[in-house]
């Protein structure tokens, strides 16, 4: 299957604190994830990714971590700020031969408050 | 980070007209891509295009559209006849090495 899941759909969470959203995907071949940050009315951007052959990476304050055996990666922001606040969408890609797509989660919307 | 830019940003249109969206992707990359987002929903693949050819495409990519990048110039997704479905943002990406890729801002289509 080429399904990602992505949950919370909607995250609320207080300014400083941390937020996690978490996929699954259902490709074992699955090799490369990226996070995307959307704005509304904008394009969505590169914010982190990771390939397979790592457990974790860190880009300053976002951290994911990816669990291969379990299918599973997850994104976490520590010490959050009201500029957190966009939608996030995780991806899988799904290689046929060389030539990749990007497969979407459905995306977490992120409020930070104050 | 590397930009990709699109034309028109909004385009309305009569259904059963034609339309193209042009996309100018990141001066050296290899791999195109087009996306389709419905609003408040996450982007869905259309299609991916490689040294002039279309790689792949999904159920999503009807008869009715087509992709082409002539000559290197823009790389264009032309729907025709569209319908009142094709209503969302289309977004163009673009990658070196087929991995990591850079989203345009996005063409909004609205067909009425």
């Amino acid at each position: 299957g080429e399904q990602v899941e992505q949950l919370p759909s909607i995250l609320r969470v207080q300014e400083g604190s941390s937020a996690s959203i978490n996929c699954s995907y259902e490709d074992s071949a699955s090799n490369y994830f990226p996070w995307y940050k959307q704005e509304p009315g904008e394009n969505p951007k590169l914010i982190i990714d990771i390939r397979s052959n790592m457990e974790r990476k860190q880009i300053q304050e976002l951290i994911v971590l990816l669990d291969k055996k379990a299918k599973r990666f997850s994104l976490h922001i520590t010490d959050t700020q009201p500029g957190d606040s966009a939608m996030y969408f995780c991806a899988a890609s799904y290689a046929s031969s060389s030539f990749s797509k990007l497969v979407f989660g459905q995306g977490t919307s992120l409020s930070v408050v104050p | 980070g590397p930009k990709v830019l699109q034309i028109p940003s909004h385009q309305i249109i009569d259904m059963g007209q034609m339309v193209t969206l042009n996309c100018d992707p990141v001066s050296n990359h290899l791999y195109f891509y087009w996306y389709k987002q419905i609003l408040g929903q996450q982007m869905e693949f259309l299609v991916n295009f490689y040294n002039g050819k279309v790689m792949e495409k999904s159920k999503l990519f009807k008869d009715q559209f087509s992709v082409e990048r002539p000559d290197g110039s823009y790389f264009t997704l032309k729907i025709q006849p569209t319908a009142l479905e094709d209503s969302a943002v289309y977004f163009c990406a673009s990658s070196l090495t087929g991995d990591e890729q850079y989203f345009g801002p996005g063409t909004r289509l609205t067909v009425l």
